[in-house]
């Protein structure tokens, strides 16, 4: 299958920081990019949707200035959690959808702490 | 949003085949049933998707009802490779791709 990577796969940071987290489709284009967040013992939440070339869309409830999203490429999209607090610590995972195959391919995570 | 029902959880066997039943009653003429499995500190794996027919890959089948309202996703010989949780998202075929996960089931596999 369509391979979807992310960059850290984890990442420490103190509180007040801000952390980007990369997003890319390795092996095809992917205009529509998803990124997710899970706590522990809890399904996947959409926290918004990545548009190449225009604005996200974020989800009711999550913060479109704290979480910054750049969909600069067809195979890049990038996430930054600015000024990082303990409560942000989580599982993020992004996806992209290669629309020749009609399927969505989910990156293996990043695991964010926040001391 | 079209829901779906899952169970929590259910055990099985290695080597003996599994069926995971999705109930989605209120499934409407545009929305694909997808399946997904999540390993421990992983993202989602694409197990196999369909609309109407039964759909059959490298990794498992799907058996879809013929009204629609229930699917079951079949793993023919299960391994310890295969314990992780399964979701079942409706996906109305209208939209940007978006999926809404729900809780899943939990499958362990016994040796």
């Amino acid at each position: 299958g369509a391979v979807v990577s992310q960059h850290p796969s984890w990442v420490i940071c103190k509180s007040g920081t801000s952390v980007k987290i990369e997003c890319r489709s390795l092996d095809f284009q992917a205009t529509t990019m998803f990124w997710y967040r899970q706590f522990p013992k809890q399904s996947l939440m959409l926290m918004a949707t990545s548009n190449e070339g225009s604005k996200a869309t974020y989800e009711q409830g999550v913060e479109k200035d704290k979480f910054l999203i750049n969909h600069a490429s067809l195979t890049l999209s990038t996430l930054t959690v600015t000024s990082a607090h303990p409560e942000d610590s989580s599982f993020y995972i992004c996806s992209a959808t290669d629309s020749v195959t009609d399927t969505q391919y989910f990156g293996p995570g990043t695991r964010l702490t926040v001391l | 949003d079209a829901k779906t029902t899952q169970p929590n959880s259910m055990e099985s066997n290695e080597e003996e085949p599994v069926h995971l039943p999705c109930n989605h009653s209120t499934i409407s003429g545009t929305d694909y049933i997808h399946w997904y499995r999540q390993l421990p500190s992983q993202g989602p794996e694409y197990v196999i998707h369909g609309l109407t027919s039964n759909v059959n890959n490298r990794m498992a089948s799907l058996a879809i009802a013929e009204d629609r309202k229930s699917s079951t996703l079949i793993l023919h010989r299960a391994t310890l490779r295969d314990a992780a949780v399964y979701y079942c998202i409706l996906r109305d075929g209208r939209n940007d791709y978006k999926l809404s996960f729900g809780a899943g089931t939990t499958v362990t596999v016994r040796a």
